[in-house]
């Protein structure tokens, strides 16, 4: 069973359409969560964090944490054309008294004119 | 504020020589993770360094070392290059291993 595991896509989704992207991890003592867009060819760049259950909004996009099922999600409400791009979702693992973030392989979002 | 800084952005080099990535992390920060990106793979975590101390080690083999200077500044050394190797090398830099870790640009490595 992979650490992180995302459906690897492609989504595709219809602009102004909401985007649901999904990812379940196997580490029950993971505390922080978070998801990460990376265009073609550039570096993840940070979208969002979770630490608590439950919805954080920030513009147009939603992350939600759900520990006991060991799930975690981000909506894009009105989805855009620049929107398309690699999600992935990081997850800290304990390891040896310490944090490390673990990466899923991503899911990879189209959104069509 | 500075983001993180990596350098070279791209490089390549023959099977069998070694090279050394550099990332300098957003001042104030004093964790460093360096990550191995590749199409096959996804992103790989190789280690994370804490004021100096190495905390955490991926699954890579020996030939993968890294280090941190007082200053936080950050290098990772690859010995013995294989094909295998290539890739986007990342580090991300933040405050500690439950916050948010923001990426440099990457080194491009290619092993011919």
């Amino acid at each position: 069973q992979k650490e992180v595991e995302q459906n690897s896509g492609p989504l595709s989704v219809p602009e102004g359409a909401i985007a649901s992207l999904n990812c379940t991890y196997s580490d029950r003592g993971s505390q922080s969560f978070f998801w990460y867009r990376q265009y073609s060819g550039k570096s993840p760049e940070l979208i969002m964090s979770i630490y608590s259950n439950g919805d954080k909004e920030d513009g147009r996009f939603t992350a939600q944490l759900n520990k006991a099922s060991q799930y975690v999600s981000l909506l894009i409400r009105d989805s855009q054309p620049s929107d398309s791009a690699t999600y992935l979702c990081a997850v800290t693992q304990v390891s040896g008294g310490y944090n490390k973030l673990i990466f899923g392989a991503g899911t990879r979002l189209a959104v069509h004119p | 504020k500075a983001g993180v800084t990596q350098t070279p952005r791209y490089l390549i080099k023959t099977r069998g020589q070694q090279v050394t990535l550099s990332c300098s992390p957003i001042s104030g920060h004093r964790s460093v993770s360096w990550y191995q990106q590749t199409p096959g793979q996804g992103l790989q975590f190789l280690f994370e360094y804490f004021s100096e101390t190495q905390r955490n080690k991926g699954n890579f083999p020996g030939r993968f070392s890294g280090r941190q200077f007082s200053n936080s500044r950050s290098e990772m050394n690859v010995s013995t290059l294989e094909l295998g190797d290539s890739a986007l090398y990342l580090c991300a830099s933040s405050t500690g291993t439950e916050t948010e870790a923001f990426f440099g640009q990457g080194t491009r490595l290619t092993v011919v």
